[in-house]
């Protein structure tokens, strides 16, 4: 149990257009989702939570207009990064908590390059 | 100071050893600590969690919480190569509005045949 599947796991995409990330939780119900970058050889830093239903909180510094966080459902958040440019590029890794659990678990993550 | 810091390493260790991992914080309203195992270009995996300080064995993995030293360990047992991974500490306070993980760095660790 307690499934996370992000998708895609990569993608290449184009300085100027956007991209969407798709985090889903396969067996558990989420009811609070994070999105995470982890620039290589560093920590996870947390960009924003989400609870379903509600407005993302963003953590400070990050841009609210530029990485999009939807999270519709109980099972499904996404990430888009819009207006990407090469500076985006990095590795974002979800992670979804049910209210019932201590602990949260992790997609797969999405590595990002805009070329 | 960092609120969680963690020794980045890295460690290296023949199979069969015994490793010790630690992270040190410095933020006293924590409450629950966390081990992820990170492979590389994947995202973290939950290996254990423990809650007030002592000790919690699950397999192979022994986590231990000294609060009065702000300071947690995991060890492995009987390491094996597929060990080989970044292993990252976390932390939390309370749930709800307050449930946000604080990472440590990560150790990456090489477990050698």
């Amino acid at each position: 149990g307690a499934v996370v599947s992000q998708h895609p796991s990569w993608v290449i995409c184009k300085s100027g257009t956007s991209v969407k990330i798709e985090c889903r939780s396969l067996d558990f119900q989420a009811t609070t989702m994070f999105w995470y970058r982890q620039f290589p050889k560093q920590s996870l830093m947390l960009m924003a939570t989400s609870n379903e239903g509600s407005k993302a909180t963003y953590e400070q510094g990050v841009e609210k207009d530029k990485f999009l966080i939807n999270h519709a459902s109980l099972t499904l958040s996404t990430l888009t990064v819009t207006s990407a440019h090469p500076e985006d590029s990095s590795f974002y890794i979800c992670s979804a908590k049910q209210d019932t659990r201590v602990e949260a678990f992790f997609g797969q993550g999405t590595r990002l390059t805009v070329v | 100071q960092k609120e969680v810091e963690q020794d980045p390493g890295p460690l290296s260790v023949p199979e069969g050893a015994i490793v010790s991992l630690n992270c040190t914080y410095s933020n006293s309203a924590f409450q629950y600590f966390m081990w992820y195992r990170q492979y590389s270009r994947k995202g973290p995996e939950l290996l254990m969690y423990t809650y007030s300080s002592g000790n919690k064995e699950d397999g192979r993995f022994t986590a231990q919480v000294d609060k009065s030293s702000k300071y947690i360990s995991l060890f492995i047992r009987d390491s094996q190569p597929s060990d080989s991974a970044t292993y990252l500490c976390a932390m939390r306070m309370g749930g709800g509005s307050n449930y946000k993980l604080t990472f440590g760095k990560g150790t990456l660790l090489t477990v050698n045949p």
